[in-house]
Parts: C-alpha cells; sequence; structure tokens
C-alpha cells in the first residue's frame, strides 16, 4: 500500500519564480494537508484541502495556493518565490475525520 | 497558536524515562504525537480524542487533559530508536491543526 507520494524531492529556484509541489495521498485518505518546515523548526500549518476546496489556512501570504483534485491528488504553488521561502515541504493526507496524519518524505526547495 | 513543548531538548541513557509536555493557549479538539527522525517526515504514533484520555503504543503512552489544554507523552525503558524530535500536533475549532515547538531526544548507550 502506497503511502503519500510527493515530487520532486529537490528543487531550486531563483528569487520571483513560482513552484509547484505535488502530493498523491495515501489510499483512502480523502483530505490532504501541506506544511512548510524549515530548518530546525516544527511543521507549520500552511492549508488543507478537502472535496477540492481550501478548508483552513495558516498564516501565509496569498502567494501560497493549492488545489485539489477530484482523486483527492494536490497541489502547492507559491508564487514570487523569497529566499524566506526555502524550506521542506510536507504534504500529510487523513482522513477527514481525523485519526492521524501521513506525511510523505517532503520537497526541499532551495530559493537562491 | 503555536503549541509549547518543554522541554526542549533532553538526552537520555537506555532504560530511562522521559516526560514531553505540551502546552495550547487555545481550546483543544484533539492532540496527536509525532517522532521525526533527521532527514526524515514526521511519523504518526498516536491521537487522543477525548479529555482524560490516555493512549499507549508498545513503551510510549500519553494523556490529554483537555481542562488544561496539555497533553504530555511518556517514553519509558527508553532504546536507542527512541532518538528523535517530538512533536504534538493539536486540532482545534475548524479543522487548523498546528505542531508545537518540538522537543529532541536523544537516547545513548
Amino acid at each position: 500500500d502506497a503511502g503519500v507520494t510527493q515530487s520532486p524531492t529537490h528543487l531550486i529556484k531563483t528569487r520571483g519564480q513560482q513552484v509547484t509541489l505535488r502530493c498523491s495521498p495515501k489510499s483512502g485518505h480523502d483530505t490532504v494537508s501541506w506544511y512548510q518546515q524549515a530548518l530546525g523548526q516544527g511543521p507549520q500549518f500552511i492549508f488543507q484541502y478537502y472535496e477540492e476546496e481550501e478548508r483552513q489556512r495558516g498564516n501565509f501570504p496569498d502567494r501560497f495556493s493549492g488545489h485539489q483534485f477530484p482523486n483527492y491528488s494536490s497541489e502547492l504553488n507559491v508564487n514570487a518565490l523569497l529566499l524566506g521561502d526555502s524550506a521542506l515541504y510536507l504534504c500529510a493526507s487523513s482522513i477527514r475525520t481525523g485519526k492521524g496524519y501521513t506525511f510523505g518524505s517532503g520537497t526541499r526547495l532551495t530559493v537562491v | 497558536q503555536q503549541p509549547v513543548q518543554s522541554p526542549q531538548a533532553v538526552i537520555l541513557r537506555e532504560g530511562e524515562d522521559a516526560v514531553i509536555n505540551c502546552s495550547s493557549s487555545k481550546a483543544l479538539y484533539s492532540v496527536h504525537w509525532y517522532r521525526q527522525k533527521h532527514g526524515e517526515a514526521p511519523v504518526f504514533l498516536m491521537i487522543l480524542l477525548k479529555g482524560g484520555e490516555q493512549k499507549g503504543h508498545e513503551k510510549i503512552s500519553a494523556s490529554f487533559n483537555e481542562k488544561k489544554q496539555q497533553s504530555s507523552l511518556y517514553l519509558t525503558a527508553s532504546q536507542l530508536s527512541y532518538s528523535g524530535t517530538y512533536f504534538c500536533g493539536t486540532g482545534m475549532t475548524g479543522n487548523q491543526f498546528y505542531f508545537g515547538t518540538g522537543t529532541s531526544l536523544t537516547v545513548i548507550p
């Protein structure tokens, strides 16, 4: 049973560019959440998608946007990249009723 | 909104016990506990949904005091494999979910 799959694993972008990260949830999970984890810090909640809609959002600017597709997979888009956006981006899937999150291995984004 | 964990770091010898605390300034609906090893994704340990609920996972257990908006993770007879950073995660109304500040646990022989 495949867990949560994220792509790509690593990415280097230039300041000002745009990036799209992808996530396929664990089989049977319908909810996808995205987190940003800076080095040495805990994951910070970006937003959560359920039924193709953004249900909750953390304290992140509008440059961060997302999408969920009918097959429950999800994308995270970040526009106008800043150096401070460099981090590990984690996708976590769950069942709506909340039985714990399964995390993907993450996408390491470096903005130069 | 981010829960605060204590201690920030702890070093144990194999076989010793530890307690990690998690406190929130907001009312909690649920508490999750995760362990993250260096360079890896967080791994789910357990979830507590009711106030006063205690759950166990091998020699790792947790309690949830809804009134005090706190949870504690208990690690008994620690093993080398317990090393990592432990995060509590707190669910609040509206399905918002926030991770705590983290506790680095190192178990040495």
